[in-house]
């Protein structure tokens, strides 16, 4: 059981250029969200998914993409990165219910040059 | 739209008690929660408070929760250095996902 996995843990890019975030869970969770986490502002929800097929925004969407094509899996595209994506991306997991909160990744440090 | 407040800094001495306290949003917030985050890693779930209970506590940890005034605190007995972490309240918004405050950095001084 790994929980959620993130990769890569770290990333830089070139203005412009696109790449995926992974995500991965192998708790069978419905419930995903992405979240970027930049110093002073805490966690902003940036999408989030209640299950396969389904994704909706949250917060701070614009120049970001995700689908959820399988339950396990919950990929974050930048289309053409900009320096203010430059953050920390954490990725977590939920059963339906919450009781149990959301389980988080371990990040992703994204440096855009 | 609306924030989860948080203070920003605590400074306590090593064996005092912490409080840090949170202001949510959503009334019908079903579940609160506490979050841990150490220098350099992910989040940790501390403790979470289902909205019909007014505390709970678990350990060192108290959490109390006053609906009326959607406020929301974590009492940490006896704090030592290794509690030195910035700490996260977040409520769950129904449909959506967790929503976060900015995070109070606890400083424990021995």
């Amino acid at each position: 059981n790994a929980g959620v996995t993130q990769t890569p843990k770290f990333q830089v890019l070139k203005t412009g250029q696109s790449m995926t975030l992974q995500c991965a869970q192998d708790m069978n969770h419905e419930y995903m969200s992405w979240y970027r986490q930049d110093p002073g502002m805490g966690l902003r929800l940036i999408h989030y998914s209640v299950g396969a097929g389904i994704t909706d925004q949250g917060e701070v969407p614009n120049g970001y993409n995700v689908s959820r094509s399988t339950t396990e899996d919950f990929p974050l595209r930048l289309l053409s990165a900009a320096p203010s994506q430059t953050s920390v991306y954490f990725c977590a997991s939920s059963y339906d219910s919450h009781a149990y909160g959301y389980t988080f990744g371990s990040g992703t440090r994204l440096t855009v040059v | 739209g609306e924030d989860v407040e948080q203070s920003l800094f605590l400074s306590v001495r090593e064996g005092d008690s912490s409080v840090i306290n949170c202001t949510y949003t959503d009334s019908s917030s079903t579940y609160l929660y506490w979050y841990k985050q150490e220098p350099g890693a992910g989040l940790q779930l501390l403790t979470y408070i289902f909205s019909n209970m007014d505390m709970k506590q678990d350990q060192r940890l108290t959490v109390l929760l006053n609906k009326k005034d959607k406020h929301l605190s974590l009492r940490i007995a006896d704090t030592q250095t290794g509690d030195s972490a910035i700490y996260f309240c977040a409520e769950y918004q129904a449909g959506t996902a967790l929503i976060f405050g900015k995070g109070t950095t606890l400083s424990v001084s021995s």
